[in-house]
């Protein structure tokens, strides 16, 4: 299957600074990434949906303005969490689809923010 | 708005045979997906249905209804390493929308 890696895995950060989390799809072009948040022992929220070269879309409820999402390239999509609070911390998780490889959403490993 | 539901949580036995459902109301359909999670990591694919009927590979079966809105995991033969959580998701046009999961805890 496709591979899709997230950069950085864990990350811990004062309250009011700006953290950036990198997706990068390594063997294939996703024309589409997706941004998730997952909260302890719930599941999966779709926050927004980016494509390359393109404003990103919002979900109901997500600010824009907060989670800054650019979608450069074809293999490459950052979320930037803006003047972080503590509830802020969670797991992010994105997704790339494309490719020619359907429909199916490939999934990163996750970056586990924590903002004390 | 997205109205995915699955049971909170199951318990079964190792070697039994479980059926995790998954019912849903959305303003589109495009397809479901299952998906398994460990704690702490992200979602493998499991299985993917579109039609109605029944999807089966090696262990694990799904099953779709798009009349009913309703959809069903299935696993044989459970063995330990399939407690996990299993998340529905429905392909809305490629926006992909999660169910809260269902925590399956397989006892020896």
């Amino acid at each position: 299957g496709a591979v899709v890696s997230q950069h950085p895995s864990r990350v811990i950060c004062k309250s009011g600074t700006s953290v950036k989390i990198e997706c990068r799809s390594l063997d294939f072009q996703a024309t589409t990434m997706f941004w998730y948040r997952q909260f302890p022992k719930q599941s999966l929220m779709l926050m927004a949906t980016s494509n390359e070269g393109s404003k990103a879309t919002y979900e109901q409820g997500v600010e824009k303005d907060k989670f800054l999402i650019n979608h450069a390239s074809l293999t490459l999509s950052t979320l930037t969490v803006t003047s972080a609070h503590p509830e802020d911390s969670s797991f992010y998780i994105c997704s790339a689809a494309g490719g020619g490889l359907g429909n199916e959403q490939f999934f990163g490993p996750g970056t586990r923010l924590t903002v004390l | 708005g997205q109205n995915i539901d699955q049971p909170t949580e199951m318990t079964a036995t190792e070697g039994a045979i479980v059926q995790i459902n998954c019912t849903y109301q959305t303003s589109g359909f495009n397809g479901l997906f299952w998906y398994q999670q460990h704690a702490g990591e992200a979602p493998t694919f499991l299985s993917y249905n579109v039609l109605d009927g029944l999807e089966e590979k090696g262990r694990f079966s799904s099953f779709l209804s798009r009349s009913k809105g309703y959809s069903y995991l299935l696993l044989k033969e459970l063995q330990m390493k399939d407690s996990a959580s299993y998340l529905c998701a429905v392909d809305n046009f490629n926006k992909f929308y999660f169910g809260s999961g269902t925590k399956l805890n397989v006892k020896p």
